[in-house]
């Protein structure tokens, strides 16, 4: 069963602070990886989207990395504002199968003044 | 915002009722994905229409149906609800079927179930 998990689970930093959240994944076979951001109660809202061979992706302070060897993937924020409190969500795309998106649970940052 | 949107936004139905929800995909998008979202948790794929055939499907019962039309917009029908359908119903519509194709979410539906 394709599987993907994300850590930790909730996250609080301070505001200019730099984070890094965390995916592993069984999802096979591979096709790409894609980080969202949530807002709360709203749709998710792409921010990078990476094939087997990328192994990193930048979008303005969000840079996401992609290991396909070990199946890790990480989403590095840097200069957190206040706007990036939101759940973070990776998804992993399998090249068959009925269920072709496997979302992971996500995770909860919140960032403080 | 994606041009993706949602109808009703939010919802209260009792046990046992039926509900429909819908959703206008982008302009030009041929595919439609509907996902269940409880609350904490992520996604949970329930099926997908390409040009108004069933695409692929998740672990849902039957009772969860849906239709595409012509024109691509969605439905998604719920027969015989139950407390655990509370969830935000999103659907997310792509120019293909084909995995590498981002996904447009929309706002989202949140079916509240007493």
């Amino acid at each position: 069963k394709n599987q993907v998990e994300q850590s930790p689970q909730s996250l609080i930093i301070l505001e200019g602070k730099n984070c890094t959240l965390q995916c592993n994944y069984t999802v096979s076979p591979f096709s790409n990886l894609r980080w969202y951001k949530q807002d709360t109660g709203r749709g998710p809202v792409s921010l990078t989207i990476m094939t087997f061979s990328e192994n990193t992706k930048s979008n303005g302070r969000y840079t996401a990395t992609l290991d396909a060897d070990t199946k890790q993937s990480s989403l590095h924020i840097t200069a957190s504002q206040l706007s990036d409190s939101a759940s973070y969500i990776c998804v992993v795309s399998a090249n068959f199968g009925n269920e072709k998106l496997t979302f992971g649970t996500g995770t909860r940052l919140t960032i403080i003044p | 915002e994606t041009g993706v949107t949602q109808s009703p936004t939010h919802l209260i139905k009792t046990r046992g009722q039926q509900v429909t929800l819908r959703c206008s995909s982008q302009s030009g998008h041929n595919t439609v994905s509907w996902y269940q979202q409880a609350l904490g948790q992520g996604p949970q794929f329930i099926f997908q229409y390409y040009r108004e055939e069933e695409n692929g499907r998740g672990n849902f019962p039957p009772r969860f149906s849906g239709l595409q039309f012509p024109n691509y917009s969605s439905e998604l029908n719920v027969n015989a609800l139950e407390l655990d359908d509370s969830a935000l119903y999103l659907c997310a519509s792509s120019l293909s079927r084909e995995v590498s194709y981002e996904q447009y979410f929309g706002p989202g539906t949140r079916l509240t179930v007493t």
